[in-house]
């Protein structure tokens, strides 16, 4: 059974930081892995979607990673703001089924 | 494109009580998921439609769940009778036909489900 695993569980650095989100997976057999973001109260946000076959996926100060074979992926966030306070979600698709979800990095970014 | 909505946002009701949670996906979308979230497991895939079949429903925790896909433009997941172990935030996905890997899916707001 698949398992996904997010380190660290919180993080707190002042704005400006550069910072890296760590998401790691026991099953390499996947078709793609997303990165999510939830604001408190609501629901998920899907930030980047990098597939089996892709390396990294960029979206303005976001870069997803993802080594498959070592059942790793990272998110960094470059020169974090306040408003990037959220939790990060990290989700595999492992065929055609739903996700598998770790239990995110509950992120805050202080002013 | 008003996304994936759920109702209600917000749903308090009794043990023992009939809970029906509502969902409409984006349209055009021919997949559905239904997943719930507590603190303890995190969000976990319940039921899973794909043209408005149940392709998967292991996730599903009881008998006492069940799911519907009537139509590709409603959904509806219901708890009978409902335990206060249920409260939790209950989640509805679609996302549109074509190769699974390459399709995001767009999330609802959430129903947040107590039962006292």
């Amino acid at each position: 059974k698949q398992e996904v695993t997010q380190i660290p569980a919180a993080l707190s650095v002042p704005e400006g930081e550069n910072l890296v989100l760590n998401c790691s997976f026991t099953d390499s057999a996947i078709y793609n892995l997303q990165w999510f973001r939830q604001d408190p109260g609501k629901g998920l946000t899907s930030l980047l979607l990098i597939q089996s076959s892709q390396r990294e996926q960029t979206s303005g100060r976001l870069n997803a990673s993802l080594d498959k074979s070592s059942g790793r992926s990272t998110l960094y966030i470059a020169a974090s703001q306040p408003g990037d306070s959220a939790t990060y979600l990290c989700a595999v698709q492992g065929g055609a089924d739903g996700l598998t979800f770790g239990k995110g990095t509950h992120l805050i970014i202080q002013p | 494109d008003a996304g994936v909505i759920q109702s209600p946002r917000h749903e308090v009701t009794e043990m023992g009580q009939e809970v029906t949670l509502r969902c409409k996906p984006i349209s055009g979308h021919n997949s559905l998921f239904w997943y719930r979230q507590t603190m303890m497991r995190g969000l976990e895939l319940l039921i899973y439609f794909n043209n408005n079949v149940p392709i998967d429903d292991s996730g599903m925790p009881e008998d006492r769940f069940s799911a519907k896909m009537p139509n590709a433009s409603f959904s509806t997941l219901k708890i009978q009778p409902s335990e206060p172990r249920d409260s939790a935030v209950y989640f509805c996905a679609s996302s549109p036909p074509g190769a699974y890997h390459k399709n995001i899916q767009y999330f609802g707001a959430g129903t947040r489900l107590s039962v006292l």
